[in-house]
């Protein structure tokens, strides 16, 4: 059964400072993973999807990378500003065809002024 | 412009009640879902519909029932038999090929 994990649970750090954020899966069979972003109260915003065939996707100061083999996805945010204060998810969708994707259930990042 | 809409955003029902969220979407996808969030838990599914007229139950489908009679509306009715049903529910499509997850804005259901 596959599994998807973002550990820290939550992050603070000074404005200006680059980050990465972690995204593990237990089962490397996967079709795509995406990164997401949920202001509080709001829907989630697709911010990088990176197809199984692909090491990484770049958008402006993000840059999400897919190791499969290891099963594990980073998602980089260089020079962060307070703006970028949010809830970041990763979801899966498995290869295996049920078009059911799996959640982690985020890392809520905090950018200090 | 393209996206979902979720109506209404915020919608308080008395215990007993049937509700029903809606969910529209004008991306022309075939795939539509819908989960729900609670606090400090991840999304859970609640049902998914790959083509219209056809849907699977998710992780989390007793208590709630769907149809999908037109591409582009998916609506979730919560019934009385949904032992907790207060949260909030986000409602999703994605295209084919690769299968990118758009949300609608979501729905917060308070029921007391």
């Amino acid at each position: 059964k596959q599994e998807v994990t973002q550990i820290p649970a939550a992050l603070s750090v000074p404005e200006g400072e680059n980050l990465v954020l972690n995204c593990s899966f237990t089962d490397s069979a996967i079709y795509n993973l995406q990164w997401f972003r949920q202001d509080p109260g709001k829907g989630l915003t697709s911010l990088l999807l990176i197809q199984s065939s692909q090491r990484e996707q770049t958008s402006g100061r993000l840059n999400a990378s897919l190791d499969k083999s290891s099963g594990r996805s980073t998602l980089y945010i260089a020079a962060s500003q307070p703006g970028d204060s949010a809830t970041y998810l990763c979801a899966v969708l498995p290869s295996w065809g049920t078009y059911k994707y799996i959640f982690g259930t985020g890392t809520r990042l905090k950018v200090l002024a | 412009d393209g996206g979902i809409t979720q109506s209404p955003k915020y919608l308080f029902r008395k215990e007993g009640q049937n509700v029903t969220l809606s969910c529209e979407q004008n991306l022309n996808h075939d795939a539509m879902y819908w989960y729900r969030q609670d606090p400090g838990q991840g999304l859970r599914l609640i049902y998914y519909s790959q083509i219209v007229n056809d849907f699977q139950k998710g992780d989390i489908a007793e208590g709630y029932s769907v149809s999908r009679e037109k591409k582009e509306s998916f609506p979730l009715t919560v019934t009385s038999a949904q032992k907790n049903p207060t949260a909030f529910y986000l409602c999703a499509s994605s295209n084919k090929t690769p299968y990118e997850q758009y949300f609608g804005p979501g729905t917060r259901l308070t029921v007391t």
